[in-house]
């Protein structure tokens, strides 16, 4: 089945710890997005590619990295850089930017 | 800046119906989509209106008016399972990703 899966779907970092956060899709989207969700918020923007080899960055791009070589795979790195990385993590993709089709996400905790 | 305001809050009763207002304020404007989250899960898409008016997919209905800055989502014969956190969210360029509104938490009450 088409879709996007993200992995790990829990991950538990110590502080100073790079991790990086995988999201693969087989819809062939060009474009993918890295939303960060907090309890009772909205999904800030983190980071999106629009074509492979290219990204740019969103609202809250410090302390992450992404990198995107191949049309199915964008993932992204939270650096020690991150103050604050406990979130919950939404890797999406889509044919349209109104239509976002969701990863399952990664719930990131810091210990 | 780009905002977009939503009720935080609703709680509705079973076979009723509720709608979800969002008004935006944004540096430009191509459409409003609306997605729905269960708790612990991913957003699913709704709808996406770009044009004035009414748009009907079964239960659920989006309405747009671009000249208010407003729209709303509208849920009919409100189920158990449609308690859940809707977000409205802004496409405000041809290329641009979607900014998206805090969400409305939904609660289905018997």
């Amino acid at each position: 089945d088409g879709g996007i899966t993200q992995s790990p779907k829990y991950l538990f970092r110590k502080e100073g710890q790079n991790v990086t956060l995988s999201c693969e899709q087989n819809l062939n989207h060009d474009a993918m997005y890295w939303y960060r969700q907090d309890p009772g918020q909205g999904l800030r923007l983190i980071y999106y590619s629009q074509i492979v080899n290219d990204f740019q960055k969103g609202d809250i791009a410090e302390g992450y990295s992404v990198s995107r070589e191949k049309k199915e795979s964008f993932p992204l790195t939270v650096t020690s850089a991150q103050k604050n990385p406990t979130a919950f993590y939404l890797c999406a993709s889509g044919p349209r930017p109104g239509e976002l089709f969701f990863g399952e996400g990664s719930r990131l905790t810091v210990l | 800046g780009q905002s977009l305001e939503q009720p935080s809050e609703v709680t509705a009763v079973e076979g009723a119906i509720v709608q979800i207002n969002c008004t935006y304020q944004t540096s430009g404007f191509y459409g409003l989509s609306w997605y729905q989250q269960h708790d612990g899960g991913a957003p699913t898409f709704l709808s996406y209106n770009a044009l004035d008016g009414l748009e009907e997919t079964g239960r659920f209905s989006s309405f747009l008016s671009r000249s208010d800055s407003y729209g709303y989502l509208l849920l009919q014969e409100l189920q158990m399972k449609d308690s859940a956190s809707y977000f409205c969210a802004v496409r405000t360029s041809g290329n641009t990703p979607l900014v998206f509104g805090k969400g409305t938490r939904l609660s289905v009450i018997a």
